[in-house]
């Protein structure tokens, strides 16, 4: 049971846009920053978004990230095959004096 | 380029030990927050352990499934990053990954991670 809900799986088709809800408390989301990251099969985990809602450089603008009190979302825009993946997010607990990551939502692009 | 490479993983009894060890290259491992991040077969991921930047050492963080288990140290002289694992349980078997950076500022480089299976 992770500490950040996400849901399992999310999807749509190519072109289209998704949003991927991230769900915590005031321990956690409601008062750190939330990164997101993307981890395609069989590789390393790789940043999305980092402090809610930058893109390190070479992230395309199709992704975008957004919090509001203890939730986070990923937008993600004209969808591709290759953005078939599954997305993370992750933040500080306060509370717990550790990172938490969310349990991870599969993306299918139809 | 900047990245980060493990090593040190692989096969080891219930109740043994190992050490993980990341090399930093292209950027000094002591000006960063650096954080070990594992993976369970088919699972998703978990956070384990950080170590904020500073000169001196720095402060350690543990998920509680580790605390008094793992100890996550740095060699500013090697410019690495290392994850000494005790007691170590069925568990602990995922791939362990390393990262430049830290949740709250998110992990913006990440090594290929190294396999830590615990059987007898």
């Amino acid at each position: 049971q992770s500490v950040l809900t996400q849901p399992p799986s999310v999807s749509a088709a190519p072109g289209q846009r998704v949003t991927i809800s991230c769900s915590g408390t005031s321990s956690n989301i409601g008062s750190n920053y939330v990164s997101w990251y993307q981890q395609l099969p069989g590789t390393a985990p790789k940043l999305l978004i980092y402090e809610n809602t930058k893109r390190p450089s070479g992230i395309p603008d199709r992704f975008s990230g957004s919090t509001s009190g203890t939730s986070a979302t990923l937008g993600i825009t004209g969808l591709q095959t290759g953005d078939e993946a599954d997305y993370y997010c992750g933040t500080w607990d306060s509370s717990l004096s550790a990172g938490v990551f969310g349990g991870g939502t599969k993306l299918t692009v139809l | 380029e900047v990245q980060v490479l493990e090593s040190g993983g692989g096969l080891v009894q219930p109740g043994g030990s190992l050490r993980l060890s990341c090399v930093a290259s292209g950027f000094t491992f002591s000006n960063y927050v650096t954080t070990w991040v594992r993976q369970a077969p088919g699972k998703g991921l978990e956070w384990v352990s950080g170590l904020t930047s500073g000169g001196s050492g720095g402060h350690t963080f543990y998920v509680d499934s580790v605390k008094g288990r793992f100890v996550i140290s740095r060699d500013n002289s090697k410019n690495t990053v290392y994850l000494q694992m005790k007691s170590l349980r069925a568990e602990d078997t995922a791939v362990y990954y390393c990262a430049k950076g830290g949740m709250s500022t998110g992990m913006d480089v990440w090594g290929q991670g190294t396999t830590v299976t615990v059987s007898s």
